[in-house]
């Protein structure tokens, strides 16, 4: 059982314009979730993170959006660079149970 | 401060042996958690420590186990591996547990079984 969802396993976007990448997650007692960033033979990177209890979050280039109603958060990047090519992971977790679930990763190439 | 480190990094064991791999959070951190890495199915929780108590397991089999130290520092131990068990395997730490606690990953150690 999947419960947090990325649909698309790949993105290319052209550089100093947006990248949006995406996330669904099915428990609707999730209530935080986090952005990871992964290059190759690396661990991941934590990039950014937001609370149930908001609807946004920015860091600089970063913003994530978070939609309970729709139990959807997008990760925004602004403007894409070369080296923001990598694998993006979501990760959600809950207060009762407090590992994090991750979702399959969105490999996001940058071109130049 | 420095990150979360894993040794060793890479390493090659035969099936049927067992492997220990060890894992020093960032100071101050009291919380050490494992996650397996494989192509297939993305990044899997195996466990979390804190205070050297289990606190959460994942759905992985008992030849899975791990331990933390008084000092936070945590290992974990794969008995008879198996060709399935070929994967990334990655540290975490965070300062306490909790929700809002951001989860630091190490480089991982990179475990291939032959």
């Amino acid at each position: 059982d999947q419960q947090v969802k990325q649909n698309s396993p790949s993105l290319s976007v052209q550089e100093g314009r947006i990248s949006i990448l995406n996330c669904d997650y099915t428990n609707s007692m999730f209530d935080y979730f986090l952005w990871y960033k992964k290059y190759p033979a690396e661990g991941p990177t934590f990039l950014i993170s937001i609370s149930s209890i908001k609807d946004k979050n920015e860091d600089g280039r970063f913003t994530v959006f978070l939609n309970k109603s729709a139990k959807h958060l997008s990760l925004h990047i602004v403007p894409s660079q070369p080296g923001d090519s990598a694998v993006y992971f979501c990760a959600a977790s809950n207060f009762g149970n407090e590992k994090l679930t991750f979702g399959t990763g969105t490999r996001l190439t940058i071109i130049p | 401060k420095a990150g979360v480190t894993q040794t060793p990094r890479y390493l090659i064991k035969t099936r049927g042996q067992q492997v220990t791999l060890s894992c020093s959070p960032i100071s101050g951190h009291r919380s050490v958690s494992w996650y397996q890495q494989t192509p297939g199915q993305g990044l899997q929780f195996l466990f979390e420590y804190f205070s050297e108590t289990q606190r959460n397991k994942g759905n992985f089999p008992g030849r899975f186990s791990g331990r933390q130290f008084s000092n936070s520092r945590s290992e974990m131990n794969v008995s008879t591996l198996e060709l399935g068990d070929s994967a990334l395997y990655l540290c975490a730490s965070r300062e306490q547990l909790g929700s809002g606690n951001t989860i630091y990953f190490g480089e991982g150690s990179w475990l291939t079984v032959v």
